[in-house]
C-alpha cells in the first residue's frame, strides 16, 4: 500500500537553529500538505503543494515538492519556541486520500 | 475554532466495552476522515466518507466501523475494546471529494481502556 515516510522522528534545535524534515512517498503524488500539532493540539494545515518543483514560503518557513512529485521537505529558518510541535506531512494521491507521514516532533531548547 | 466538532472530548472505558465517538463536520463540509493516534505516533487512516458513502478504508479493525448520516455527521463504533485501542481518535472534514482542500481536524476523542 502507499506509504509516506518522514525523517526524522525527533528533532531537537537550539533556539535560533534551522530545522528541516523530510516526507518521502513511495508512490507519484498528486500534491502534498502539511501541518503542524502543537503538544496536546489537533493537526493545523499549513501549506497545499500542487506542481512538481513547488517552493512556498510562509516567513520564515519554506516548503519544496520534488520534480517527481514523490518528496517534500518543510525547512524552518531561525526557529523559536513557538514552532514547537509535530510537523506532518501528508501525500495525497489522485484519490483524494490523505496519507500522513511519521511526522517530526520540534523541541527548540531556548 | 476549525468548525469541526467531536464528542466526547474524553471516554475511560473497560475492555471488551463498545463505545461511540461522534464527529460533526464543518458546515458544508462533505467529507470526513477518521484517523487514530496513539501515543507519541503518526496519524493512522481509518476510514473516508464522503455525502453518507464510504470512499476509502484504511487499517480499520473488524472490530471498528462507521457511518455518516443524512445530515453529514458521522460516527465512529469501537467494540470488543482492547488495551491497545487507547487512543486519541481525530475526525477531520472537507469539502469536496473530486477537489483537495485542507483537512479541518476536531479536537480529538480521547479514548482509554482499563
Amino acid at each position: 500500500g502507499q506509504q509516506v515516510m518522514q525523517i526524522p522522528q525527533y528533532q531537537h534545535v537550539q533556539e535560533g537553529e534551522d530545522f528541516t524534515t523530510y516526507c518521502n512517498s513511495s508512490t507519484t503524488l498528486s500534491n502534498i500538505q502539511w501541518y503542524k500539532q502543537r503538544p496536546g493540539g489537533h493537526p493545523v494545515f499549513l501549506i497545499q503543494l500542487v506542481k512538481s518543483g513547488e517552493v512556498k514560503k510562509q516567513k520564515r518557513l519554506t516548503f519544496q515538492f520534488g520534480e517527481a512529485k514523490k518528496n517534500s521537505s518543510l525547512h524552518i529558518t531561525a526557529t523559536q519556541t513557538t514552532d514547537v510541535g509535530t510537523y506532518f506531512c501528508a501525500g495525497v494521491n489522485t484519490g483524494n486520500q490523505f496519507y500522513f507521514g511519521t511526522g517530526t516532533s520540534l523541541t527548540v531548547i531556548p | 475554532d476549525s468548525g469541526v466538532t467531536q464528542t466526547p472530548k474524553h471516554l475511560i472505558t473497560a475492555t471488551g466495552q463498545r463505545v461511540t465517538l461522534r464527529c460533526s463536520p464543518r458546515s458544508g463540509d462533505l467529507s470526513v476522515y477518521w484517523y487514530q493516534q496513539s501515543l507519541d505516533q503518526g496519524l493512522q487512516f481509518l476510514i473516508h466518507y464522503y455525502n453518507g458513502e464510504e470512499r476509502a478504508k484504511g487499517n480499520i479493525l473488524e472490530r471498528f466501523s462507521a457511518q455518516q448520516f443524512p445530515d453529514l455527521h458521522s460516527e465512529l463504533n469501537l467494540s470488543s475494546l482492547e488495551l491497545g485501542d487507547s487512543a486519541l481518535y481525530f475526525c477531520a472534514s472537507s469539502v469536496l471529494a473530486g477537489v483537495t482542500g485542507e483537512l479541518f481536524f476536531g479536537e480529538g476523542s480521547r479514548l482509554t481502556v482499563l
